[in-house]
């Protein structure tokens, strides 16, 4: 199947700092990725659609001015988590469609972010 | 109501046995569905894509009722390994749009 990575795998930073992940489709173009978070032993929430070249699109509920996104190539596209907080802490998943076959989802590793 | 929901199990099971749960979506428009296997602190990896005539993946057979809006999963001789949290995932297409919801998920433990 197609491979999507990203990193850093994990993360702890304090109170008010930024961080940036970074999610790339490595053997295949994605013009769309998606950010998801998710919370233990909860579902997977989507935050935005990642489209390259353009603005994302934020999901409802979710601050576009804290959580960046940019979607500069056909298999980079970045979460800036700006100002973070405790509360940010959480696992963020990536996942880009792969044009071969049922345009199915792939996800990248996950990235498990910790403010302190 | 959610989209998507999910008994959240767990499904405890000895090994060899059969094991199976539905899901249910309450989008009629829905298009795709899909079922995800997500292992502990894990991402999801793509299990198998659910068709309209029901499909079968080796010991796993996906089948989807679009008359009463579920798809359900089934495992013949559970192995060790299968123990996972499995995700039902759907999908509605709209006009820019390929988002993806997902229920809570389902446990699955199977024992020794």
């Amino acid at each position: 199947g197609a491979v999507v990575s990203q990193h850093p795998s994990r993360v702890i930073c304090k109170s008010g700092t930024s961080v940036k992940i970074e999610c790339r489709s490595l053997d295949f173009q994605a013009t769309t990725m998606f950010w998801y978070r998710q919370f233990p032993k909860k579902s997977l929430m989507l935050m935005a659609t990642s489209n390259e070249g353009s603005k994302a699109t934020y999901e409802q509920g979710v601050e576009k001015d804290k959580f960046l996104i940019n979607h500069a190539s056909l298999t980079l596209s970045t979460l800036t988590v700006t100002s973070a907080h405790p509360e940010d802490s959480s696992f963020y998943i990536c996942s880009a469609i792969s044009p071969i076959g049922g345009y199915e989802q792939y996800f990248g590793p996950g990235t498990r972010l910790t403010v302190t | 109501r959610k989209e998507v929901e999910q008994d959240p199990g767990p499904f405890n099971v000895p090994e060899g046995a059969t094991v199976a749960f539905n899901c249910t979506y309450s989008n009629s428009a829905s298009q795709s569905f899909f079922w995800y296997r997500q292992d502990c602190r894990k991402e999801p990896k793509l299990l198998m894509s659910v068709y309209s005539s029901g499909n079968e993946d080796g010991r796993f057979t996906a089948q989807l009722n679009r008359a009463s809006q579920y798809i359900s999963l089934l495992i013949r001789d559970s192995k060790l390994s299968d123990s996972a949290t499995y995700l039902c995932v759907v999908n509605e297409w709209g006009s820019n749009d390929y988002k993806l919801s997902f229920g809570a998920g389902t446990t699955v433990t199977v024992r020794a």
